[in-house]
């Protein structure tokens, strides 16, 4: 089955500074890769995810990298703010056919200090 | 702009003691799942259903059970809770079980005494 490694679990960086995160995933079949931004105490929520015919995606101060021949995607955020402070976790999911489940990397903690 | 509902937010209980969560939905998503979440770990998928059709992953233990009476209500039934159980139960669903976006519902924080 899939398997997804994250790294690194934490993550501190200055404010305006840039973040990344990375994703290992090792289910060639897998197609569909999203990230999840979950603040303590509170619900993941989805901030961007990518699917496996496009290489890159951005949205504002956020973008998804996939490089799926080499099986890794990563987030980076850019000019970070302290509100970006939270447990990110990418996922990897083979949604064609059967119903296939999201498959979770163990999380980054990030901390951005003011 | 409650979408997924989940009650109690926090729910304690005494070991052995059963226990029922639940998680209602108004979008209208065919799918529903549930997971366990403990301090600093991922999100960990107990079962799910897609429509009518339950589906347990294989590393759920049979103390926990799900029922789905309608589209809209999900249920988590922990038959004999224990000690490590007490975790985050977060609902959440998605449109045709595909790669779609999962909403996750706000949680429930069980305690076991």
């Amino acid at each position: 089955g899939e398997n997804v490694e994250q790294h690194p679990s934490t993550l501190s960086v200055q404010e305006g500074d840039s973040a990344v995160i990375k994703c290992t995933y090792s289910d060639s079949a897998s197609n569909y890769f999203p990230w999840y931004k979950q603040e303590l105490g509170k619900r993941p929520q989805l901030i961007i995810d990518i699917r496996s015919n496009v290489g890159e995606k951005k949205d504002q101060r956020i973008a998804v990298t996939l490089n799926k021949t080499a099986k890794h995607f990563s987030l980076h955020i850019t000019e970070t703010q302290p509100e970006d402070s939270a447990v990110y976790f990418c996922a990897a999911k083979n949604y064609g056919g059967s119903q296939g489940n999201l498959i979770f990397g163990k999380g980054t903690k990030l901390s951005v200090k003011p | 702009d409650a979408m997924v509902i989940q009650n109690p937010r926090y729910q304690v209980t005494q070991f052995g003691k059963p226990v029922t969560l639940s998680c209602s939905q108004t979008l209208n998503h065919n799918v529903m799942y549930w997971y366990q979440q403990k301090s600093s770990q991922a999100p960990k998928l107990l079962f799910h259903y897609y429509d009518k059709d339950f589906n347990n992953e294989a590393d759920t233990p049979d103390n926990f059970q799900s029922r789905r009476p309608n589209t809209s209500f999900c249920f988590l039934d922990i038959r004999s809770p224990g000690l490590g159980d007490a975790a985050m139960y977060l609902c959440a669903t998605s449109s045709q079980g595909g790669g779609n976006e999962q909403f996750f519902g706000p949680g429930t924080r069980l305690t076991v005494l």
